[in-house]
């Protein structure tokens, strides 16, 4: 199957830093790609919907000038994490969906974010 | 979006068939159904997706109802690596449930 590669796996930062993880699918092109977080013991919370050449379209109660997202071309989104706090400190996993709106979405390893 | 249910979680004997059903009473004509399971600190893997008939691939199985509102993912002949979280989302909702955990027991 298609590769969806995030970067990086796991960081810890200073809280009020600001932490940038890439989204990359490997071997197909992503018009559309996805950003989910997930806490301990719960499921994935969709964030937002990337859209390349586009701005983000993000969902009920999530900041969008905290949670920045770029989809700058077809196999690449990132998400900036701006002035992070402890609790941001997360599981942030992104997806790309290959082909029509029913296509599969394929998922990164995930990158864990720890804000001391 | 459509909206699915699914058991919190169920145990599975090593070695059978472990069925994990899902329901989406409210699908609509055109959308799929697909079944992902993550395992912990992962990302979510894909397993298997369905429109209609019947699939079958070389992890799993799906079995989805004629009135399309369930479904039933069949893992053969469950393994220890089996154990997971197990989401079943319908295409145009990119939302996940809880999912059911799948515990395989030697």
């Amino acid at each position: 199957g298609a590769v969806v590669s995030q970067h990086p796996s796991w960081v810890i930062c200073k809280s009020g830093t600001s932490v940038k993880i890439e989204c990359r699918s490997l071997d197909f092109q992503a018009t559309t790609m996805f950003w989910y977080r997930q806490f301990p013991k719960q499921s994935l919370m969709l964030m937002a919907t990337s859209n390349e050449g586009s701005k983000a379209t993000y969902e009920q109660g999530v900041e969008k000038d905290k949670f920045l997202i770029n989809h700058a071309s077809l196999t690449l989104s990132t998400l900036t994490v701006t002035s992070a706090h402890p609790e941001d400190s997360s599981f942030y996993i992104c997806s790309a969906r290959q082909g029509a709106v029913t296509g599969e979405l394929f998922f990164g390893e995930g990158s864990r974010l720890t804000v001391l | 979006d459509a909206k699915t249910t699914q058991p919190t979680s169920m145990d599975c004997a090593e070695g059978r068939a472990a069925n994990l059903p899902c329901n989406h009473s409210t699908i609509s004509g055109n959308e799929y159904v697909y079944w992902y399971r993550q395992i912990h600190s992962q990302g979510p893997q894909y397993i298997i997706h369905g429109l209609k008939n019947n699939e079958t691939n070389e992890m799993a199985s799906l079995i989805i109802t004629e009135d399309r509102k369930s479904s039933t993912l069949i893992l053969p002949h469950a393994t220890l690596r089996d154990t997971a979280v197990y989401y079943c989302i319908v295409s145009y909702q990119l939302t996940f449930g809880k999912g059911t955990k799948l515990s395989v027991i030697p």
